[in-house]
């Protein structure tokens, strides 16, 4: 069955970095896009980009570009999100998700959240 | 890129039908057939309920129903049931192949 699992929980100070990993299973992971998408507390949803784990090509919302970092290893079927610079209203919990075969939308598959605290 | 527009709170009695607005522009719901519709409960992952504008993934009731007219997509819940409480959130593909939130929609079943 398709499982995409996701790293533990992290609490970061301000200004560092932090990388999220996904491992995904059950399917052709070069198959599928994967999006990443973070959940501030009480907060909606917020799309933060996609990579194509087939090209490793990438795109970001506009507000994370140069700031968000998404690669994959496709030898262990992983994709990684990496934020840098990071400030307390980066506090959320991080999503991976998979996509379609092109770049649509996060369809039927999610990692279990990865919370991000970000705290001096 | 703005988020799409929904109300932000619905809600109904047992039974009823619910439908809950997501209002974007041409640059993403109008353009496009890739419309898709998540619930939430809280301290859960996002469930995929709807794609590409009005098709339900296996496993996904039937009471669901998704369509689309212009730059607004809608989903339906008919038969409402104390399980349906919860949030959900339409997200759009762009014309600059990246993807769109909407606010989101709280669901109260009365």
């Amino acid at each position: 069955q398709v499982q995409l699992v996701q790293s533990g929980a992290e609490v970061k100070k301000p200004g560092a970095s932090v990388k999220v990993s996904c491992k995904a299973s059950g399917y052709t992971f070069t198959g599928y896009y994967m999006h990443w998408v973070r959940q501030a507390p009480g907060q909606g949803l917020e799309w933060m980009g996609w990579i194509n784990p087939n090209s490793g090509g990438t795109n970001s919302a506009r507000k994370f570009q140069g700031w968000v970092t998404l690669t994959r290893d496709t030898s262990i079927s992983t994709a990684y999100m990496e934020l840098k610079r990071l400030r307390s209203d980066d506090t959320a919990v991080y999503y991976c998700a998979r996509g379609g075969v092109g770049a649509t939308t996060p369809r039927d598959y999610w990692g279990q959240g990865t919370l991000v605290t970000v705290s001096s | 890129q703005s988020a799409l527009t929904q109300p932000a709170s619905v809600s109904g009695s047992p039974g009823q039908s619910i439908t809950i607005s997501c209002t974007g522009t041409t640059s993403d719901v109008g353009g496009y057939n890739y419309v898709s519709w998540y619930q939430q409960h809280p301290g859960k992952a996002p469930k995929l309920m709807i794609y590409e504008v009005s098709n339900r993934p296996s496993g996904v009731s039937d009471r669901f129903s998704g369509s689309k007219s212009g730059n607004t997509a809608s989903l339906t819940i008919s038969g409402l049931q104390a399980e349906d409480e919860a949030d959900y959130y339409c997200s759009s593909y762009t014309s600059s192949s990246s993807v769109v939130f909407g606010g989101g929609t709280k669901l109260t079943v009365l």
